[in-house]
C-alpha cells in the first residue's frame, strides 16, 4: 500500500459544486501539504499543515479550504468549484529531519 | 525571497546521450535543494537532495547533481540517457535554509528520449 493516499484519483464536477480531496498517510509525519500542478507552473503550494492545531496558508489559497482531522488526514476542500480550479492536486507528507517530501499519486480535478 | 529557475521546458536527447537538466536558484540563506522526478500519471519522487555536505550528490537512476555556489546552480546530469528516463523533472529550494522551510518548485523540465 501507498505510504499517502490520495482519494479520489479522477473526479469531474460542475461549476459551483462543493469538493472535497482527501489524504491520508502511514509514514507518521507531522507536516502535511496540498500543491496544486498546472502544466508549465510547476507545482504551487495551496496549504500546509504543521500539526493538528497548526494549518498555514500556501501561495495560492484562494478558493481551497482544509481541514486536519488527525495527524494522518489532512483534506482540501474547494466550496463552490470553478473552471479555473482544474488541476492535478497532490497531497505531501514531509520528513522533518531531512526536508523530503512524500507524494500521494495525485488526484485529477475536472471542473466544468 | 528564495526562487528556482529551471531552463528548458522540454529537453529532447538521444538514448545513450548526455542529460542535463539546468536549475538555477536564488537564495539569501544557505539553501537545501532537491530535485524530483513525475513518471507520466504518477506522482513526484525524490532522485536527490543538497544538503549542504558533498557538492556532487549521486541520485537513483544514475543521476546526479553539482552544487555550484558562486553560479548559483544545480544542474542534473546523467552520462548516458535511456528510454525509461522520459519523465518530467523538477527543482527545488527550501523557503529559507535548512530541512524546515516550504520546498519552491522549477516550472518543471519535460525529457524526452529518441531511441
Amino acid at each position: 500500500d501507498a505510504d499517502v493516499t490520495q482519494t479520489p484519483r479522477n473526479r469531474i464536477t460542475k461549476t459551483g459544486k462543493r469538493i472535497m480531496l482527501e489524504c491520508s498517510q502511514t509514514k507518521g509525519h507531522d507536516r502535511m501539504y496540498w500543491y496544486r500542478q498546472d502544466p508549465g507552473l510547476g507545482l504551487r503550494l495551496i496549504y500546509y499543515s504543521f500539526d493538528v492545531k497548526d494549518i498555514n496558508k500556501g501561495e495560492i489559497s484562494d478558493g481551497y479550504s482544509v481541514s486536519r482531522q488527525a495527524q494522518a488526514k489532512f483534506s482540501l476542500s474547494l466550496e463552490s468549484a470553478i473552471p479555473n480550479q482544474t488541476a492535478l492536486y497532490f497531497c505531501a507528507t514531509r520528513d522533518r529531519d531531512t526536508g523530503e517530501l512524500f507524494f500521494g499519486e495525485g488526484s485529477r480535478l475536472t471542473v466544468l | 525571497a528564495q526562487s528556482v529557475t529551471q531552463l528548458g521546458s522540454h529537453v529532447s536527447v538521444s538514448e545513450g546521450a548526455l542529460v542535463l537538466l539546468r536549475c538555477n536558484y536564488s537564495s539569501s540563506v544557505p539553501p537545501y535543494l532537491f530535485w524530483y522526478v513525475q513518471y507520466p500519471n504518477q506522482g513526484l519522487q525524490l532522485l536527490l537532495k543538497y544538503t549542504s555536505a558533498a557538492t556532487l550528490v549521486k541520485g537513483i537512476n544514475g543521476f546526479e547533481a553539482e552544487f555550484k555556489k558562486s553560479e548559483t546552480s544545480f544542474h542534473l546530469t546523467k552520462p548516458s540517457a535511456h528510454m525509461s528516463d522520459a519523465a518530467e523533472y523538477f527543482c527545488a529550494v527550501t523557503g529559507y535554509g535548512g530541512s524546515q522551510g516550504n520546498l519552491i518548485f522549477g516550472k518543471g523540465t519535460k525529457l524526452s528520449v529518441k531511441p
